[in-house]
């Protein structure tokens, strides 16, 4: 099975701030990576697939590169809003893996 | 649009079987374009999948919950479901159904329903 790391696991920004989040996996899965924003008592939602396309609707600020096994989400001027949990997932194959998250809190 | 919702009992008893029930509107369930997926989140932790089913019937299981796990769909009511037998205080979680596009989106999970906490206790 494929096993996908996240780090860091927690970080303190501000308003405005560039943020970037890591996501990588045990072997390669080409662009078969997702981001999922979560917040409190709430069912995650899509931002980012294939690695580097935005789900409609997703704010351009929101970014995601890489491919192989090392991947990067990136806010580039964090927003109130933004303030959450983020998850990266492998669909490249059975069984699907989710990375452990990265909690975003206001500094 | 697709929309999802999950349904079923909150509590659970150990040992005994937890089954939920995720109803999908605004799209067939037998239109071929998604795979519909179950996932998981207990308090404070992250994101478990469970695993998949297609409109034929074909499954997907995580290993780790395979011996207990069995999903079914029923496309007359526009329902699929999950059946996890021999629960434990650890089955304890949000769970959530969800679509998988095979199309649009990359096999991402493009939509989610709102989840439903099942707890498992006596």
């Amino acid at each position: 099975d494929i096993q996908m790391t996240q780090s860091p696991s927690s970080l303190s920004a501000s308003v405005g701030d560039r943020v970037t989040i890591t996501c990588r996996a045990s072997q390669s899965i080409s662009s078969y990576l997702n981001w999922y924003q979560q917040k409190p008592g709430k069912a995650p939602n899509l931002l980012i697939y294939a690695a580097t396309s935005l789900q409609s609707g997703v704010p351009s600020r929101f970014s995601g590169s890489g491919s192989g096994t090392d991947f990067t989400l990136t806010i580039s001027s964090l927003q109130p809003e933004d303030f959450a949990s983020y998850f990266c997932q492998q669909s490249y194959t059975t069984p699907r893996a989710f990375g452990p998250g990265t909690k975003v809190d206001i500094k | 649009q697709v929309q999802l919702q999950e349904s079923g009992p909150g509590l659970v008893k150990p040992s005994q079987t937890l089954s939920l029930t995720c109803t999908v509107s605004g799209g067939s369930i037998s239109s071929g374009s998604y795979y519909w997926s179950w996932i998981r989140q207990p308090a404070g932790k992250g994101l478990e999948w469970i695993g998949r089913i297609y409109t034929s019937g074909s499954t997907n299981y995580n290993p780790s919950l395979k011996s207990r796990l069995t999903m079914s769909v029923d496309t007359s009511k526009n329902q699929f479901s999950v059946n996890l037998s021999s629960v434990t205080a650890a089955d304890t979680a949000v769970y959530y159904c969800a679509s998988e596009s095979s199309t649009v989106t990359g096999r991402a999970l493009d939509y989610w329903g709102q989840g439903t906490l099942v707890t498992v206790s006596s």
